[in-house]
């Protein structure tokens, strides 16, 4: 089976760091690009950061400079470094299995999601 | 990077055809895809690319395209399909992605 399982979630004062990790089976994360994404209580979606099977990476302004992508091919898991935490960091931190290709135009998608799990930022 | 607008809530009679839109500059260069969300679940993908879903969607859920605008319609929406819609896609940049706000769908 395909399967994603976030951990590492958790409560933090402002300030402090976390580090989320995601575990996948069923597939190899470095020949996939991968994503997260992260989801306030009771609000949206939101793009956080993506590392592609090369290793390059791009963040959401909101966390850039802050928070790190990473892959450890040796255990098939994916990182998520994240310093200098804010409040508004809280949500439910998700990470995605991407994919796409090109029919008369080009495409992307996440098709396979973790649970998520859940940071706090709070004193 | 660039937004995607969605209606914040649309409502269906049940066995009746609802249209989700979802609006943004992005959309003139790629595609979107679609995701399903229930209170306390993971997304899960429905539609992506021209028209496509992963096996296991129900053939009701299509997806269509036109200029900045794309669209998710459920035919005959069932009560299981009461659910937020958040539509994502690069952004103009293709740096980055974006998700739109989500639409609330009610199946009366």
């Amino acid at each position: 089976d395909v399967q994603l399982v976030e951990s590492g979630g958790g409560l933090v004062q402002p300030g402090g760091s976390l580090r989320l990790s995601c575990a996948a089976s069923g597939f190899t994360v470095s020949t996939n690009y991968m994503i997260w994404v992260r989801q306030a209580p009771g609000k949206g979606l939101e793009w956080v950061s993506v590392i592609y099977g090369g290793g390059s990476t791009n963040y959401a302004d909101s966390v850039k400079g802050r928070f790190t992508i990473s892959r450890d091919n040796s255990i098939n898991t994916l990182n998520l470094q994240m310093n200098s935490l804010r409040a508004e960091d809280t949500a439910v931190y998700y990470c995605a299995r991407g994919g796409g290709g090109y029919s008369y135009g080009y495409y992307f998608y996440m098709d396979v999601w973790g649970k998520g799990t859940t940071v706090t930022v709070s004193s | 990077s660039s937004e995607l607008t969605q209606d914040p809530a649309v409502s269906v009679a049940l066995g009746q055809t609802v249209r989700i839109t979802c609006q943004g500059d992005s959309l003139r260069n790629y595609y979107a895809s679609w995701y399903q969300q229930k209170p306390g679940q993971a997304p899960v993908l429905v539609i992506y690319g021209t028209n496509n879903a992963p096996s296991g969607i129900p053939d009701r859920f299509s997806g269509s395209s036109s200029g900045d605008t794309v669209s998710l319609t459920i035919t005959g929406a069932q009560a299981e399909d009461e659910a937020d819609y958040y539509c994502t896609s690069r952004d103009t940049s293709g740096t980055h992605w974006v998700f739109g706000g989500g639409t609330k769908l009610t199946v009366l």
